[in-house]
């Protein structure tokens, strides 16, 4: 069965520094997400892109997050300068963007620990 | 605003308990209601929905109900296993202007044998 694959499964880094977050959504899909869940909190949506841009952001998502698909399969979440608070769950999802279904697909997340 | 409310967890029951576990919503419009499950070192995996009020979503013995009335969509299971042990979540999709979903915060199970 396709699946959305998040590499790495736990990033640490330190305060300031840049991390990129990668994931493999599946081929067929169309739309494309990042959420994000700190511990103990609810699940938040950050941002979804569709057809090469931005559709949807949330007031989370701040000038020092960034999204791209640099090529046919990848979907990855920059964070320019990290901080204490961006420590979190980050889940990517996607979906065939039926308005009916809107099934979205998740990855297994990647943990972000800032020090 | 749009939002889903769970019930705190974690919830532990022994082995063929019933489980419920409640969700209700706040929402603009007519959502989509579903339901996620998370089992450890694994992503979301859909465990059911329902498009419209009245539908029942039912998946591996789970149900939930679409109640406009009471905005609810609570999980149910008449008998559950140690292999439901996992963080079941609420979701909402509007079907008009955005694709996003509005989580509620998870409710984790445990069932002991």
């Amino acid at each position: 069965e396709p699946e959305v694959t998040q590499t790495p499964s736990h990033q640490v880094t330190q305060m300031g520094q840049e991390v990129i977050l990668r994931c493999v959504p599946i081929s067929n899909h169309l739309y494309f997400y990042w959420y994000r869940q700190i511990l103990g909190q609810k699940v938040e949506f950050l941002v979804s892109f569709y057809n090469n841009e931005i559709s949807e952001k949330s007031e989370i998502f701040d000038d020092q997050f960034s999204v791209e698909r640099p090529d046919g399969s990848n979907f990855t979440l920059k964070i320019r300068s990290t901080k204490l608070e961006d420590s979190a769950m980050y889940f990517c999802a996607s979906s065939e963007g039926l308005v009916d279904e809107n099934i979205q697909y998740f990855g297994a997340g990647t943990r972000l620990s800032v020090l | 605003g749009d939002s889903v409310t769970q019930m705190e967890g974690p919830v532990t029951l022994s082995e063929e308990a019933f489980l419920t576990i409640n969700c209700t919503y706040t929402a603009t419009g007519y959502p989509s209601l579903f339901w996620y499950v998370q089992y450890p070192g694994e992503g979301l995996q859909l465990l059911l929905k329902a498009t419209k009020a009245d539908d029942k979503g039912s998946n591996k013995g789970f149900e939930a109900t679409y109640r406009k009335e009471t905005t609810s969509f609570h999980l149910e299971k008449g008998s559950v296993q140690v292999s439901d042990s996992a963080v079941y979540f609420c979701a909402l999709s509007l079907t008009s202007g955005t694709y996003k979903y509005i989580f509620g915060t998870g409710t984790r199970l445990k069932v002991l044998a």
